[in-house]
């Protein structure tokens, strides 16, 4: 089962930073948070993963609270391609074989 | 890296055919592999997990009979969908977990969209 609860959906402005955030409430101290995003027919892409510390790349930064109930992730200069369905997953732990189970997510527009 | 790739990309047959759908890890190994599904406007449900050599996994509620999973190599995962009916039609993805990396990222291939007419 799902482990986390995010907004259905959001707006942003091209270029300005998107904030999405994601509760995990339950997580267990050893479950990492990942995020992930599906752009229309097509399959999942990786964008990002944490425990503790904040984590950048790339693509986006992760900012996780110090109680780990909540992450949000931000990506900074939203462009139209980043229009997607964003996962935050809270991974299973390893005697369950580290399965993915996704939520609703949140459907991002950005908007020109 | 971390590429996976799945094929055929899309498919359309006649009910009561079966249907394989073949995952590959391109560059890494995958001792794990998933299989989701994915109906209109709905999120990614979790069928099965696939280890290399040994038996399927299924979650609750899915049939092993009808969803035939191999995972005979460390690079590739097949998923035959048997005596397909038009409720079957779905968008399959896989995905494959990169046992190199600490943290055992998933990666996900592209998806095949199956159409069961």
């Amino acid at each position: 089962d799902a482990k986390t609860t995010q907004p259905t959906s959001m707006d942003c402005a091209e270029g300005r930073a998107a904030n999405l955030p994601c509760n995990h409430s339950t997580i267990s101290g050893n479950e990492y948070v990942y995020w992930y995003r599906q752009i229309h027919s097509q399959g999942p892409q990786y964008i990002i993963h944490g425990l503790k510390n904040n984590e950048t790349n790339e693509m986006a930064s992760l900012i996780i609270t110090e109680d780990r109930k909540s992450s949000t992730l931000i990506l900074p200069h939203a462009t139209l391609r980043d229009t997607a369905v964003y996962y935050c997953i809270v991974r299973g732990a390893l005697n369950t074989g580290n399965q993915f189970y996704f939520g609703t997510g949140t459907s991002l527009t950005v908007i020109p | 890296g971390a590429v996976v790739s799945q094929h055929p990309s899309w498919v359309i047959c006649k009910s009561g055919t079966s249907v394989k759908i073949e995952c590959r890890s391109l560059d890494f190994q995958a001792t794990t592999m998933f299989w989701y599904r994915q109906f209109p406007k709905q999120s990614l449900m979790l069928m099965a997990t696939s280890n290399e050599g040994s038996k399927a996994t299924y979650e609750q509620g899915v049939e092993k009979d009808k969803f035939l999973i191999n995972h005979a190599s460390l690079t590739l995962s097949t998923l035959t969908v048997t005596s397909a009916h038009p409720e079957d039609s779905s968008f399959y993805i896989c995905s494959a977990r990169d046992g190199g990396r600490a943290t055992e990222t998933q990666y996900f291939g592209p998806g095949t969209r199956l159409l069961v007419l």
